[in-house]
């Protein structure tokens, strides 16, 4: 069964610093890699999506895949308090999700 | 974008009664849509896939019995929750994906709170 392994926090950043938010999977033939955020009562929404190796910029998100030691990162620069929330790792096309990573923006 | 809409966005029902709960998306046309049960402070668990015309696909340790999905159009899944007990209360939210799109182009819609007293 697909796993899908994220620390589940709090992480605490300073505003204006960068977050780094991690997440392995099991399956190594796992092909499309997703990251969610959830505010608190809502349903996620789409941050990024990364299929091959290397990084993936999208203003101030980062995504990051190693697909050899089978990880998936997000880096968020220039954090702002509106970046606190739980951001989630989802992995393939039916969307195994990880349990969340509670990030929380010091102001 | 896309637009996914989920109804009603909060439900309260006694033990024993049963609930509906739709998803629609409003303006595309979804030939897969997903649905999802959060539990407070966990993570998202797939409950089934729905795909127009066909019987869903539940995943494994759900009650496809008491869990029944229809997807009889496009742009309309429905999961009604059959005979509820309080552990059924939870947050129920779908996903549509359009056809011939990649995994990115699924959409969620903003979520069902459902409480059964």
């Amino acid at each position: 069964q697909k796993e899908v392994e994220q620390n589940s926090g709090p992480l605490s950043v300073p505003e204006g610093a960068i977050a780094s938010l991690n997440c392995t999977y099991s399956d190594r033939g796992s092909q499309s890699f997703f990251w969610y955020r959830q505010y608190s009562g809502k349903s996620p929404e789409l941050i990024m999506s990364i299929y091959s190796n290397g990084d993936k910029e999208d203003g101030r998100f980062t995504a990051q895949l190693n697909k050899a030691s089978q990880y998936v990162s997000l880096l968020i620069r220039d954090s702002q308090p509106s970046d606190s929330a739980t951001y989630l790792c989802a992995v393939d096309d039916k969307i195994i999700f990880g349990k969340g990573t509670r990030l929380h923006i010091l102001p | 974008g896309a637009v996914v809409s989920q109804h009603p966005s909060w439900v309260i029902c006694k033990s024993g009664t049963s609930v509906k709960i739709e998803c629609r998306s409003l303006d595309f046309q979804a030939t897969t849509m997903f649905w999802y049960r959060q539990f407070p402070k966990q993570s998202l668990m797939l409950m089934a896939t729905s795909n127009e015309g066909s019987k869903a696909t539940y995943e494994q340790g759900v009650e496809k019995d008491k869990f029944l999905i229809n997807h009889a159009s496009l742009t309309l899944s429905t999961l009604t929750v059959t005979s509820a007990h309080p552990e059924d209360s939870s947050f129920y939210i779908c996903s549509a994906r359009a056809p011939g799109g990649y995994t990115d182009t699924q959409y969620f819609g903003p979520g069902t709170r459902l409480t059964v007293l």
